[in-house]
This record gives C-alpha cells, structure tokens and sequence, in this order.
C-alpha cells in the first residue's frame, strides 16, 4: 500500500529565504510518481512539480525543486526565494502507475513566510 | 483558474438528506476524480472516472456514487448523510498528455450537514 508521510505540521520561513519540505513514502513498487500540490488559504489544489521514479534527474520548475533521494524513499520540496504568496499548505502526493490514478496525499505542511 | 468547474460552491443540509455535486473538467480532459478533504482524514481519494468508465476507487462509502456522463461531466451522489460527511469535496480533471497524477482542481464544493 502506498503511504506518504509529511512530518513537518507547520513550518516558518523568512521572506527571501529557502526552505525544504519532508516528504516521505512507503511503496516497494518500482514504478510511482511524487507530486506537490499547493493550497492557498483560498482552498483551490495547484499543482506545483512531478518527479518519476525512473527520472535521473532532480525536477525543477522556477523556485521549486524536488530533491529526490531513492534509497530514502524521500521527495523533499525546496522552495527557494520564499516569498509572501508561498504561506499555503503543502501537499505531497505519490501515485502508483499499476493503480491507474490513485494519487495518494500526505497529511501537509503549513508553511508561513515572514516578511 | 484551473478551468475544473464544480458546482454548487457550498451546500448546507441535514442528516439523512441527498445531495449532488456537479464537476466540468476541463476542455479536453478525459479523466475525473472526486477527493474529500476533511480535517480528521485529510485529502482521500474517493473515485476516478476516464471518458465514462470507471477507472479506480477508493475509499468511497457505499452511500456515496459516483458517474461520468457522455459529455465528460460528472456528478457525485451523496446519500444518506451524517454529520461526518461535512468535507470539501474536490473534482479535479487530468490533461491526456501530462504525467499521471497531474491533476487539475476545481475549487471545491464545500458540504455542511447539520
């Protein structure tokens, strides 16, 4: 069964700063999928980075990157250059490509960037 | 605007009432998934339908159903409601060429049984 775990409930970041968000998962399927999704305060679910499990390379895309550790079972979110509009929850996902869409989700982080 | 379009917005009933929620996925997308997202149990994935079929399920309670329609829309059914079936309930559609499990949501219809 796939699990995600985020063990960071909440985290505080100053504006400009990086910041890295946990994510670990449980599958011993070879074949998955790591996304992170935002959630503004408004409610809506953005979908922010993917990473495969046969990807060499770490994702990137603008100020996220996806710092994937295989052996750790880790998909960590770093955001770089925080700013204002980044305070949100912060969802990581797997997905197991033998199980159609079943996108699992962690239970968050809520990030608060300080000005 | 992520172009997932779900209605109504937010939904006030009682207990052992009925209720249904609308999804439009986006142009040319032709999966959709519902989600409920509460406090307690977090983001769950409840059903996923692809061009009218269903396609996986999960932890979808048998009092709550779920289709596709012809024109890619879809509705989820809730019945017999309880006090805990008060969630955010989110559609969210897959554009056909991205990775799977890139998902696009709507902003979700929000459900308070009373």
């Amino acid at each position: 069964a796939q699990k995600i775990t985020q063990t960071q409930p909440g985290m505080f970041v100053q504006e400009k700063e990086a910041v890295t968000l946990d994510c670990t998962y449980d599958t011993s399927d070879p074949s998955y999928g790591l996304f992170w999704y935002k959630q503004p305060s408004s409610g809506e679910m953005i979908f922010l980075i993917y990473q495969g499990s046969y990807d060499q390379q770490n994702a990137t895309e603008g100020r996220y990157s996806l710092n994937f550790q295989k052996a750790r079972k880790s998909a960590n979110l770093v955001i770089s250059a925080s700013q204002l509009g980044d305070s949100a929850m912060y969802f990581c996902a797997s997905i197991l490509y033998n199980q159609g869409g079943k996108l699992i989700f962690g239970q968050g982080t809520e990030l608060s960037v300080k000005p | 605007d992520s172009g997932v379009t779900q209605t109504p917005k937010h939904l006030i009933t009682a207990t052992g009432q009925r209720v249904t929620l609308r999804c439009s996925p986006r142009s040319g997308d032709l999966s959709v998934y519902w989600y409920q997202q509460s406090l307690d149990q977090g983001l769950q994935f409840l059903i996923q339908y692809y061009n009218g079929e269903e396609r996986a399920k999960g932890n979808i309670l048998e009092r709550f159903s779920a289709q596709q329609f012809p024109d890619l829309h879809s509705e989820l059914n809730l019945s017999s409601l309880e006090l805990g079936d008060s969630a955010l309930y989110f559609c969210a559609s897959s554009p056909p060429g991205g990775p799977i499990g890139e998902l696009f949501f709507g902003e979700g219809s929000r459900l308070t049984v009373l």
